[in-house]
């Protein structure tokens, strides 16, 4: 299983934008090509917020995005709410097997 | 719009088994991947392993080899994860999660906490 590397934690104002990163150790993201984000607010289930690296899912505000370069994928968002504020996981998956693999996850702090 | 209902919280022994439950409402049930993750007190999330009910057998990570097994009942669109030689360390949130259509783990459950104490 690939090891996913996230900042323990990130911060921005409001308004502002900011960019998570998570960063596998080989481009292939050891095999498990595809890489989704979730966000979850403390005692809440998470919340998927981009899949297939760049995809949002209906419902899913614009402000967030994904992208992937290389061995690295990195979750922006934008006009940074108070709401925003909760810990964001990537996530490297696969879709011909229910099998998968977290990052360990990164803490936003809206300032 | 897809429903994911858990079973109940549970308080365990060490080296005992449980069983969580999770049953959908609305959307295919048999052909879309069914997923299980745990949460430790404090901790990330951590993928165990899954199931796509049509196939059969569930599929999970390796760490959970002879301690886990996924199955799935089509005639009641339930979802099971049997974890077994329980210790402290499983004391967890476990969340299941569902594919909706070509979306991958879209829709969960409300999570179930189980406890491992002697």
């Amino acid at each position: 299983q690939p090891a996913l590397t996230q900042p323990a934690s990130v911060s921005g104002s409001p308004g502002q934008s900011i960019t998570i990163s998570c960063t596998a150790a080989s481009s292939d993201f050891g095999g498990y090509n595809y890489v989704s984000w979730y966000l979850q607010h403390p005692g809440k289930a998470p919340k998927l917020l981009i899949y297939d690296v760049s995809s949002r899912p209906s419902g899913v505000s614009n402000r967030f995005s994904g992208s992937k370069s290389g061995n690295t994928a990195s979750l922006t968002i934008s006009g940074l709410q108070a709401d925003d504020e909760a810990d964001y996981y990537c996530c490297s998956y696969m879709t011909t097997s229910p099998l998968g693999v977290f990052g360990g996850g990164t803490r936003l702090t809206v300032l | 719009q897809v429903q994911l209902v858990q079973s109940g919280a549970e308080v365990k022994k060490p080296g005992s088994s449980v069983r969580v439950s999770c049953k959908a409402s609305g959307g295919t049930f048999s052909t879309y991947a069914i997923i299980w993750v745990r949460q430790a007190p404090g901790q990330g999330l951590e993928w165990m392993g899954g199931i796509i009910p049509i196939f059969g057998s569930g599929s999970f990570a390796q760490r959970f080899q002879g301690r886990v097994t996924i199955s799935a009942d089509e005639s009641t669109s339930t979802a099971y994860l049997d974890l077994s030689s329980l210790r402290s360390e499983d004391t967890a949130v476990y969340y299941c999660a569902r594919d909706r259509g070509i979306v991958p783990a879209a829709d969960w459950g409300q999570g179930t906490l189980i406890t491992v104490s002697s």
